[in-house]
């Protein structure tokens, strides 16, 4: 069965400098999907950036990229330049590719604190 | 926009009660969870429906039924309320055709039984 790990339960940052939240997974597969999801202090989860995992290429949204070594099975969210919003628990989730599956898999989350 | 809305931000309830949570999407979409969220647990999935009528238990049904009449409704039911199921309830929904797509959530329920 797949897992998936986030080992830092808080994490803090100064405004406008970079953190790094990490995540691991564990899983026998070759074709599945990684998502970073945010929750505010409004509780709405949303998307912050996804990874298709036969794709190389890092993926990037604005100020949110990720680093993703598939052989080492992580997957970790970058925040460049920090705001306040940023302010949030954030969640690292797996999802398989294959036919007739359906879960997204979920790590505990790290809440991460922005200071200013 | 995308929408999904439970009925409820906050509900008390007592021990034994029968308790409804309602979830509403409006994007069409065939895939709803629902999911229970505890500090240091992360998320874990109650059931999941993906149509009408259709259900699958997720990793901890028990205590819970679902049900979806329409394809727009998941309604979550605690049978006899515990006070173990004191949590946040997230809904969310998805579309079926394609793996990558992400989940969109609802604002949460947190219920606690007294």
């Amino acid at each position: 069965a797949q897992t998936v790990t986030q080992s830092q339960p808080e994490m803090s940052v100064q405004e406008a400098e970079t953190v790094t939240l990490s995540c691991t997974y564990d899983t026998s597969e070759s074709d599945y999907y990684l998502f970073w999801y945010k929750q505010p202090p409004s509780r709405q989860m949303i998307l912050v950036i996804r990874q298709e995992a036969y794709k190389q290429q890092n993926a990037t949204e604005n100020r949110f990229s990720v680093n993703f070594q598939k052989a080492a099975k992580s997957f970790s969210l970058k925040i460049s330049d920090s705001q306040l919003g940023d302010a949030a628990m954030y969640f690292c989730a797996y999802r398989s590719a294959s036919s007739g599956t359906y879960k997204y898999i979920f790590g505990t989350g790290t809440r991460l604190k922005v200071l200013a | 926009d995308v929408k999904v809305t439970q009925s409820s931000r906050y509900l008390v309830k007592r021990t034994g009660e029968k308790v409804f949570l309602e979830c509403v999407q409006d994007m069409d979409h065939e895939n709803m969870f629902w999911y229970r969220q505890d500090p240091g647990l992360g998320l874990r999935l109650i059931y999941f429906s993906y149509d009408v009528k259709m259900k699958e238990k997720g990793d901890i049904p028990e205590g819970y039924s679902v049900s979806r009449e329409k394809k727009e409704r998941f309604s979550l039911i605690l049978e006899s309320a515990s006070t173990n199921q004191t949590s946040m309830y997230l809904c969310a929904s998805s579309f079926a055709t394609s793996r990558k797509a992400p989940l969109h959530f609802g604002n949460g329920t947190r219920l606690t039984v007294t």
